[in-house]
């Protein structure tokens, strides 16, 4: 038990629909990261929310954008559904410190785009 | 650029059999860290251990231990006498900056 907490934990959309995902980081946490797992790899860092603002980014196109609020949960928005888009989202959420601390992941969100 | 190699794509061994899941990694970073984490089928990640840069010291925890060499840029992973509820795949990560880089996982499976 992680304490972090995600919603839905499946999802089915059809293609060019929007979807938001929400994530409930562990309390006292500032840091809340976001990864996409598909089938068989291993996760893919989406991008990290400090204090409300983007502190980070991997390889994902604008389609994907995030909100950090401040109670420390997050959201994860995917506009313009592709069917490559179809994995597991998990949410990861930390204490920085301006070290990287551990991070603790939800059971994640199982999102089907047909 | 920052990368994991987990070369062990699935293992299978016989309950009580020890067993080393293997974790190579790249970096220019001087600072980094690395981590295991654990995913059951359930599919929620559970964090094993986190080891920075600066710190070779090898770490057991109960069944399981860890070798950190940085000569060769490995963090490898030994489950001693498994069990059937070790059973997952095991991920080794490596971060630098918030830049968090997972290996492709290796699938454990202990039969009784």
């Amino acid at each position: 038990e992680t304490g972090v907490t995600q919603s839905p934990t499946h999802l089915i959309k059809t293609r060019g629909q929007q979807v938001t995902l929400r994530c409930s980081s562990q309390s006292g946490h500032n840091t809340v990261s976001w990864y996409q797992q598909a089938l068989g790899q291993g996760p893919q860092f989406i991008f990290q929310y400090y204090r409300e603002e983007e502190n980070g980014r991997g390889n994902f196109p604008p389609r994907f954008s995030g909100l950090q609020f401040p109670n420390y949960s997050s959201e994860l928005n995917v506009n313009a559904l592709e069917l490559d888009d179809s994995a597991l989202y998990l949410c990861a959420s930390s204490f920085w410190t301006g070290y990287q601390e551990t991070q603790y992941f939800g059971p994640g969100t199982r999102l089907l785009v047909l | 650029a920052q990368k994991v190699t987990q070369a062990q794509t699935e293992i299978s061994v016989v309950e009580k059999e020890d067993v080393t899941l293997d974790c190579v990694y790249e970096t220019r970073d001087t600072t980094y860290y690395l981590f295991w984490y654990k995913q059951p089928p359930s599919g929620e990640l559970v964090f094993l251990i986190r080891r920075n840069s600066f710190d070779e010291q090898n770490e057991i925890s109960g069944r399981y231990s860890w070798n950190f060499q940085k000569s060769t840029s490995s963090f490898n992973f030994t489950i001693t006498a498994s069990q059937v509820v070790d059973s997952a795949v095991y991920f080794c990560a490596l971060s630098h900056n918030n830049d968090m880089r997972f290996g492709a996982g290796t699938r454990l499976t202990v039969k009784p």
